[in-house]
């Protein structure tokens, strides 16, 4: 079994300020590990994941993460946060070895500051 | 391509009633997803389908039910509905899970809000 813990379910920071969204996950297997956004009345969107490559994924729109299996974490970060940025971040949890079954996060609300 | 679409995008409903929910993609996805997504709780798991004629359960199946005729679409049906049915309705789909391949993801809908008084 797995699941995913956002701490925060909302974070603000300032235009042009590091975003960073904290996921950390639990899962009896080596996990494969997603971040989606969602923007204002729209479906989720793939910002990026890991699938046992490199542990520094880079994903669109200049975000990143970095899967540290000592910590069982998955932070999400950009070093500058636009306007644009502002949404509802998911972070999810796969098993390597059993399919298609995604367990999410309960999200993580960014807001940007002018 | 048109990717996931959902049918309809809105809709309100009166405790009892019954509705059906529509998705289609046209990515030719073996896999597709019914999830309800309330606040703090993230996306849930309804149910699923693993190819044309077969579905099985998710996470919180009770209430609903699912049909897949055509590997296209992917049809959630609320009996009866109750207010406690009140959500956001995501469909997705994906490729086929095929172990030792790169990871799939998930292509999403843009959603149906359904409120039930």
């Amino acid at each position: 079994a797995q699941s995913v813990t956002q701490l925060g379910s909302h974070v603000s920071v300032s235009e042009g300020a590091l975003v960073l969204l904290r996921c950390n996950y639990s899962s009896s297997v080596p996990p494969y590990l997603f971040w989606y956004v969602q923007y204002p009345n729209q479906g989720l969107q793939l910002l990026l994941k890991y699938t046992s490559a490199a542990t520094l994924v880079k994903g669109i729109n200049g975000f990143e993460a970095e899967f540290k299996k000592s910590e069982t974490s998955f932070h999400l970060t950009k070093p500058s946060a636009h306007m644009s940025d502002a949404a509802e971040y998911f972070c999810a949890v796969s098993p390597n070895n059993a399919g298609n079954m995604l367990t999410f996060g309960g999200g993580t609300r960014l807001m940007v500051k002018p | 391509n048109a990717g996931v679409t959902q049918t309809p995008k809105f809709r309100v409903l009166k405790t009892g009633q019954s509705m059906t929910l529509l998705c289609a993609q046209d990515m030719n996805h073996e896999y597709m997803y019914w999830y309800r997504q309330d606040p703090g709780m993230g996306l849930r798991l309804i149910h699923y389908s693993v190819g044309e004629g077969t579905t099985a359960k998710g996470e919180v199946p009770d209430g609903y039910n699912v049909s897949r005729l055509k590997k296209q679409n992917f049809l959630l049906g609320l009996e009866s509905a109750a207010p406690s049915q009140t959500s956001v309705y995501f469909c997705a789909s994906s490729i086929r899970w095929d172990q030792g391949t790169v990871s799939y993801e998930q292509y999403f809908g843009p959603g149906t809000r359904l409120t039930v008084t």
